[in-house]
């Protein structure tokens, strides 16, 4: 079954530092969408892409935040200088259609980021 | 706002036994339900749903009803095996909407 696939599977940074986190969605997927879940709080949405632009944004995704698509497979989060409150595990995930109760979203096992 | 909580963990049980997740919800209009499950080591996978009142959603003897008069959506199996140890996220979404909403999701381990 394809799945999405996040790399790395852990990043340590420095606070300050910009980090670049991958993810493959599968292929035949049109959108787009990055999670965070802070150790031991609720996994929160960051942003959803869908036709090369952003469709929906949380509070959380500021100006520190982007993302990208800039080849036909991968699909990119950026923070530009992490900030200790950074720290969390970040979940890539893609769906076929647009809403959640149309279309399951799959998710990524998660790129573990740690900001010292 | 729109908001999920479910039961404390960690839960811990023994194999066969009967097994309730609570799940309540607060949502502004009417939502779809879900319940998610993240094994060691891998990403969230759906593990059922219930698109509107008083439906069922079923998997791997997984069940959860969708109660609008409870706003509850509780995840139940008859008798748990040690494969079933997981972290469970109850989750909401808005009719047309792609963002979910989660718990903060219930660990639980089967012991043999």
């Amino acid at each position: 079954e394809p799945e999405v696939t996040q790399t790395p599977s852990h990043q340590v940074t420095q606070m300050g530092q910009e980090v670049i986190l991958r993810c493959v969605p599968i292929s035949n997927h049109l959108y787009f969408y990055w999670y965070r879940q802070i150790l031991g709080q609720k996994v929160e949405f960051l942003v959803s892409f869908y036709n090369n632009e952003i469709s929906e944004k949380s509070e959380i995704f500021d100006d520190q935040f982007s993302v990208e698509r800039p080849d036909g497979s991968n699909f990119t989060l950026k923070i530009r200088s992490t900030k200790l409150e950074d720290s969390a595990m970040y979940f890539c995930a893609s769906s076929g259609l647009g809403t959640a109760d149309l279309s399951p979203l799959h998710f990524g096992n998660g790129t573990r980021l740690t900001v010292t | 706002g729109n908001s999920v909580t479910q039961m404390e963990g960690p839960v811990t049980l023994s194999e066969e036994a009967f097994l309730t997740i609570n799940c309540t919800y607060t949502a502004t209009g009417y939502p779809s339900l879900f319940w998610y499950v993240q094994y060691p080591g891998e990403g969230l996978q759906l593990l059922l749903k219930a698109t509107k009142a008083d439906d069922k959603g079923s998997n791997k003897g997984f069940e959860a009803t969708y109660r609008k008069e409870t706003t509850s959506f509780h995840l139940e199996k008859g008798s748990v095996q040690v494969s079933d140890s997981a972290v469970y996220f109850c989750a909401l979404s808005l009719q047309g909407a792609q963002k979910l909403v989660f718990g903060q999701g219930t660990r639980l381990t089967i012991n043999p």
